[in-house]
């Protein structure tokens, strides 16, 4: 079946890069997302890649694609202390299957 | 106002009542879906819906059940809650095709005593 697999935690210093890796297994998903959850409150849309791209860059975040290793990777540039959240991968859809998510990486930033 | 709202935001019961958890969207999308989150475990899949006629059960449908009243309205119903159900609890839209994944409602924190 699908799954979504990534590291439960990240810990960072500020101004340095965060790295939260994912893989997943559906190689027919259409797209990639990133999700952050701040405490309290719901999931929201960082960003997504569509399957036929390797890369894609908004400001501070770097996607990468690997589509032969179902690997995803997301790129935080000068990690500050409000990126401190959970960060979730998700892949699909694939058909009408509703998106697959991760289990989530909780990134905390030490100033 | 929020695109996706939840009510209760916050909800304590006892264990054996009926509770009705409340999804509304503006967002005018076809597809709806409730998750839970419990720490370490991530989003599970309770019930999704993608249009007024259609419901499907998710991965742990047991001891819940849906309701879509209409297009912008998809309740979530605990029959008989047990306090393995205390989780939060996400409400969820999307659009029938497109690239823009998911919108979240804020949640609803159930509490099962």
């Amino acid at each position: 079946g699908e799954d979504v697999e990534q590291s439960l935690f990240l810990s960072v210093r500020e101004g340095d890069s965060s790295v939260i890796n994912c893989t997943y297994t559906d190689s027919s998903s259409t797209y990639l997302y990133w999700y952050k959850q701040e405490p309290g409150a719901g999931l929201q849309l960082l960003t997504y890649i569509f399957s036929n791209m390797d890369m894609k860059q908004d400001q501070r975040l770097t996607v990468l694609l690997n589509k032969k290793d179902k690997h995803l990777s997301l790129r935080i540039a000068d990690t500050q202390t409000g990126d401190s959240a959970i960060y979730f991968c998700a892949e699909g859809p694939s058909g009408n299957t509703p998106l697959v998510f991760g289990k989530g990486t909780r990134l905390s930033v030490i100033a | 106002d929020a695109d996706v709202t939840q009510t209760p935001r916050n909800r304590i019961t006892k264990t054996g009542k009926r509770i009705m958890l409340e999804c509304s969207q503006t967002k005018g999308h076809d597809r709806m879906y409730w998750y839970r989150q419990d720490p370490g475990l991530g989003l599970r899949l309770i019930y999704y819906s993608f249009d007024v006629k259609d419901i499907n059960k998710g991965e742990i449908s047991d001891g819940y059940s849906v309701s879509r009243q209409a297009q912008a309205k998809f309740s979530l119903s605990l029959e008989s809650a047990i306090p393995n159900q205390t989780a939060l609890y996400f409400c969820a839209t999307s659009e029938r095709t497109g690239s823009y994944g998911y919108t979240f409602g804020s949640g609803t924190r159930l509490t099962v005593v």
